[in-house]
């Protein structure tokens, strides 16, 4: 069946510090791969996806995300996190026949430190 | 466009009550989702539908819990009788036109007391 990893429950960082958090997933084909950011009392947000083409994609607030497909992962980074970076973040994967469901991940909270 | 627009945005009811959440999709979106998020369970997919059609409620709790789409503007969940086990804030999502990507409504903060 397929599913999706974050082995991260919980990441302190310091605010400027680099981040980056993990995703895995279980998928016998390339699927569609996202990330949502969720702050406090909020709905989900996008930040990016990657459907095709370049494995590397540029989303919102300066985060970026490397599908790799030898690892099943699509890690998301950011080379210098911000206090308002705290929030919870969560990988989503959408199967590529005809379904438009997404398959998330239990998310990643992040905490910065000032 | 206004996005996902979900109501009320707060509900407090006792036990027992029955508890009607609404959702309006993304003009042009032709799935819509309900998903139930808490601390203990996470992010759970309640159902989906697809041309106002359910196509998956595997993710519905129990019978207590009903979900509607009579047109492709509006959508219903509704828990009769609600218990307090069901607190959590319900989430509505729409997507369309084969991009995959869902766009969340601000969520529905539900207090069963």
């Amino acid at each position: 069946a397929q599913s999706v990893t974050q082995p991260d429950i919980h990441i302190t960082v310091s605010e400027g510090a680099s981040l980056e958090l993990r995703c895995n997933y279980s998928y016998g084909a390339t699927p569609y791969l996202f990330w949502y950011v969720q702050s406090p009392g909020q709905g989900l947000q996008l930040l990016l996806k990657y459907f095709s083409g370049d494995t590397l994609v540029q989303g919102i607030k300066g985060f970026e995300a490397e599908f790799k497909r030898s690892q099943s992962s699509f890690n998301l980074r950011k080379p210098s996190v911000h206090w308002s970076d705290a929030a919870e973040y969560f990988c989503a994967v959408g199967l590529s026949y005809n379904t438009d469901k997404l398959i998330f991940g239990t998310g990643t909270r992040l905490q910065v430190f000032p | 466009d206004a996005g996902v627009i979900q109501s009320p945005r707060h509900e407090v009811t006792e036990m027992g009550q029955e508890v009607t959440l609404r959702c309006k999709p993304i003009s042009g979106h032709n799935s819509l989702f309900w998903y139930r998020q808490t601390m203990m369970r996470g992010l759970e997919l309640l159902i989906y539908f697809n041309n106002n059609v359910p196509i998956d409620d595997s993710g519905m709790p129990e019978d207590r819990f009903s979900a509607k789409m009579p047109n492709a503007s509006f959508s219903t969940l509704k828990i009769q009788p609600s218990e307090p086990r069901d607190s959590a804030v319900y989430f509505c999502a729409s997507t369309g036109g084969g991009i995959k990507t869902q766009y969340f409504g601000p969520g529905t903060r539900l207090l069963v007391l």
